[in-house]
């Protein structure tokens, strides 16, 4: 069975660009959670779809956008980047129908901001 | 609400020797709890995981966990330690909210293992 895998594995973009990042679930999964990561704030959620639906939302503005396709592959969207979006950008799914789901992690994008 | 909460950010211990990584949490219902482990420049990956039954947890790479309910911790142990287990741990608790899963993950401890 295939991992999950994330597109780009790294990006370097300027101040003020816009960037999208990819991730495809385990096949079956129909829950994507995209996660924040930096050495000051840690593991911080952004967003969970199901389904094509966002069900769930961290604390982050409104340049950090996503959507859910039907086959469940997920893009993240980050407009107007600015240098504290430097990060590794997670994702992870699961089946998301009960709470004893494990959630499988990608490798992540690790995002660089100049 | 749900939290999670790592006790120490760094632990470092020589190679051969036990280890403990302290994770308590608070939640107001039941919880589901999982520890992960991330290498450097790669994503999370699970460890092991307490769902119910026996409160001792045994997982991948000679981990092990104990839940505690009356103090709310879920301590992840190693009694020898390898080199290749530096890392950073990450402490998870999940329960279903609104009819979905809710994840909340602790702040990492970075275990450092010293030759």
């Amino acid at each position: 069975k295939a991992g999950v895998t994330q597109t780009p594995r790294y990006l370097i973009k300027t101040r003020g660009q816009q960037v999208t990042l990819s991730c495809s679930p385990i096949s079956g999964h129909r829950s994507v959670s995209w996660y924040q990561q930096t050495p000051g704030q840690g593991l911080q959620f952004l967003f969970e779809y199901f389904s094509e639906t966002q069900r769930n939302k961290g604390n982050f503005p409104g340049r950090f956008s996503g959507r859910q396709f039907s086959n469940s592959r997920s893009e993240m969207n980050v407009s107007t980047l600015e240098l504290g979006d430097s990060a590794l950008y997670l994702c992870a799914s699961s089946r998301g129908t009960v709470d004893t789901d494990t959630q499988y992690f990608g490798p992540g994008t690790r995002l660089t901001v100049l | 609400a749900q939290s999670v909460t790592q006790l120490d950010s760094q632990v470092p211990v020589f190679e051969e020797a036990p280890v403990e990584l302290r994770c308590n949490y608070s939640s107001s219902v039941s919880v589901y709890l999982f520890w992960y482990v991330q290498y450097p420049n790669q994503g999370l990956q699970l460890l092991l995981k307490y769902l119910s039954g026996s409160t001792l947890v045994k997982g991948i790479n000679g981990f092990e966990a104990e839940f505690n309910k009356s103090q709310t911790s879920f301590h992840l142990r190693k009694p020898s330690v390898h080199i290749s287990d530096t890392a950073e741990y990450f402490c998870a608790v999940s329960r279903l909210s609104g009819g979905y899963q809710k994840v909340t993950f602790g702040t990492g401890t970075k275990l450092q293992v010293i030759p």
